[in-house]
């Protein structure tokens, strides 16, 4: 059963747009999320975090925002740019699990120029 | 350049046969972890180890082996047990086993078994 979900597996935006990339959780417990970044054949590497104690948690181009009652973050890239075009993974630690992470399927987002 | 080092980026074998792929780590980090990623999924954890010489069982250790016998190394052993080990293989570690500390990733190995 996933308890990380990126229902959308992928996304498609015009440079210079805000691209809205979506996470929804079921389990409650979660207090912190992470989003990584991978390009093909490469490992992911981190994007940007959020503790539970925040709604929302800004760098630079990225924002994250939390929503705990809905369960759902999501991460905003403005302006999207081209050398954005990734697969885009949230994840969670898992507390109760050697806090290890869980991760979403993953959204695949294209920036055209 | 510290950094995490996965060999070789591809490996091919045949099915019966056990395959060891290497993940190495100039990071000094104590947790080390391994994943796998299939085509339109997700990550999905197979062995991790917290501390040198103790390693835990993920959702996915069903057909594979791991060894922590120094800090740097995390060689993953599959076997010939993996009912489907065609997939590709990311190795990474963090500074601790919080869950907080963001993971540092290799960049892969690709296993195809015929």
């Amino acid at each position: 059963d996933q308890q990380v979900k990126q229902n959308s597996p992928s996304l498609s935006v015009q440079e210079g747009r805000i691209s809205i990339l979506n996470c929804d959780y079921t389990n409650s417990m979660f207090d912190y999320f992470l989003w990584y970044k991978k390009y093909p054949a490469e490992g992911p590497t981190f994007l940007i975090s959020i503790s539970s104690i925040k709604d929302k948690n800004e760098d630079g181009r990225f924002t994250v925002f939390l929503n705990k009652s809905a369960k759902h973050l999501s991460l905003h890239i403005v302006p999207s740019q081209p050398g954005d075009s990734a697969v885009y993974f949230c994840a969670a630690p898992e507390r109760g699990a050697g806090n290890m992470l869980t991760f979403g399927g993953g959204t695949r987002l294209m920036v055209k120029p | 350049d510290g950094g995490i080092t996965q060999s070789p980026k591809y490996l091919f074998r045949k099915e019966g046969q056990n395959v060891t792929l290497s993940c190495e780590q100039n990071l000094n980090h104590d947790a080390m972890y391994w994943y796998r990623q299939d085509p339109g999924q997700g990550l999905r954890l197979i062995y991790y180890s917290q501390i040198v010489n103790d390693f835990q069982k993920g959702d996915i250790a069903e057909g594979y082996s791991v060894s922590r016998e120094k800090k740097e190394s995390f060689p993953l052993t599959v076997t010939s047990a993996q009912k489907n080990p065609t997939a590709f293989y990311l190795c990474a570690s963090s500074i601790d086993g919080t869950g907080d500390s963001p993971l540092h990733f290799g960049n892969g190995t690709r296993l195809t078994v015929t």
